[in-house]
This record gives C-alpha cells, structure tokens and sequence, in this order.
C-alpha cells in the first residue's frame, strides 16, 4: 500500500512561488504516475496534472499550464509541485495522489497566499 | 478536453435511496471512479472500474454505467453518507473530477 506524506503548510507573498513536496513509501515509485489535485476553499477537486517518474514525464491540465511545473525525484522517491506567480486567488489545499486511479492520497498541503 | 458534468446537490430522507450521475464524452470508453469527501478530510474511493466497490466501503453504496452517464447510488442513505462526491475520470493525458455533488441526508 502507497503512503504518501505532504510538506507542511505555507504561507507566501503574492508574486512569490511555492513548491509543495509529497514522499511516497511503500510502492514502486518511478512506476506510477503522481497526480497533483487542487482544492480552493468551499470548492471542489480539480485535476492539475500528472507525473510518471520512471518516464520523467510530467502532463498538465490546459488551465495550469504556465503556471505549475510538477517534478519527480526518483532517488528521493518525491514528488513536487511549484506554483509560480502567486495570487491571492492561489490559496488553496493541494493534494498529490498515486497512480492513474488516484488510489492513495497525501494528507493536504495549505498553501495561503496574502501580503 | 472533456468534461464531466454532476448535479449541485441531492437531498435524500434517511433509508431513501439517493442516486447521483456523472455525464461525459469520456465515459463511454473509459471507466469513472466515485469519490467521497467529508468536510476537513481526505477524499476516499467509493466506486471504481464504474461499479466496483473497494474493501471497507459498505454494500449500499453501488455504481453503474449507460454510455455515456454513470451513477452512483446509495440505497438506504444514512446520515454519515452527508458528504461531497466526486465522479473521476482518466482519458489519455486529459484527467478529470466532475464539479462534485453535495448529498444531503435529512
């Protein structure tokens, strides 16, 4: 079973960037895409995009182009995800989960943007 | 890019059965998930592969596919099934959530 552990809350400046990092144990990391999934407050889950390690491909969805870049890590076995250009609008829980199911899920970065 | 499209939300009386659809292009070749999210957690997999229930989750809870809609049903709702769901959906390198559906269970 996947386990995946997220960084801790952030707190950023607007026009500032973030990378928000998730651990993964228990599985063959570079085998399994990592998938980064946003949730602004009081609203729903949105796909940002996805990460196969062992191909170091990362796919993102049209609306997040330009503005995240997702990485992988794999002596590390992290994934990473970097949010550039930060707005207040940004401020959101992000979540990265495992494989193309989404079967395993971190437990939820906060990233607050606010001067 | 596709979409998925679901109702706002959907009231059901304890014991009743609720039922909530996920529409999609992308349905009618590639199998959608059902995700629960309960306020302040993680989201958990309800239904997979359309209809296919993890280990855990309890037999009320049921999927089904017709071209291009799916369904999630709970039969005989409880109020620990108030919470948001979330069809899903992975098609080539476009993946998806439909905009999530609040189930109201008074």
């Amino acid at each position: 079973q996947v386990q995946l552990i997220q960084s801790g809350a952030e707190v950023k400046k607007p026009g500032s960037s973030v990378k928000v990092s998730c651990k993964s144990s228990g599985g063959a990391f570079s085998s399994y895409a990592i998938s980064w999934i946003r949730q602004a407050p009081g609203q729903g889950l949105e796909w940002m995009g996805r990460v196969i390690p062992i191909l170091d491909e990362s796919v993102y969805a049209q609306k997040f182009q330009g503005k995240i870049t997702i990485s992988a890590d794999r002596s590390t076995a992290t994934a990473y995800l970097e949010l550039t250009s930060l707005r207040s609008e940004d401020t959101a829980l992000f979540y990265c989960a495992s494989g193309e199911s989404l079967d395993s899920w971190g437990q939820g970065t906060l990233v607050t943007v606010s001067s | 890019s596709y979409e998925l499209t679901q109702p706002s939300s959907v009231s059901v009386s304890p014991g009743q059965t609720a039922r909530i659809t996920c529409s999609g292009d992308v349905l009618a070749k590639k199998y959608a998930r059902w995700f629960q999210q309960k306020p302040g957690q993680v989201p958990v997999m309800v239904i997979y592969k359309d209809s296919e229930r993890p280990s855990g989750i309890p037999e009320r809870f049921s999927g089904s596919s017709s071209g291009t809609t799916v369904t999630l049903t709970i039969s005989g709702a409880q109020v620990e099934d108030e919470a948001d769901y979330y069809c899903y959906s992975a098609a080539d390198n476009d993946w998806m959530f439909g905009g999530g559906t609040k189930l109201t269970v008074l």
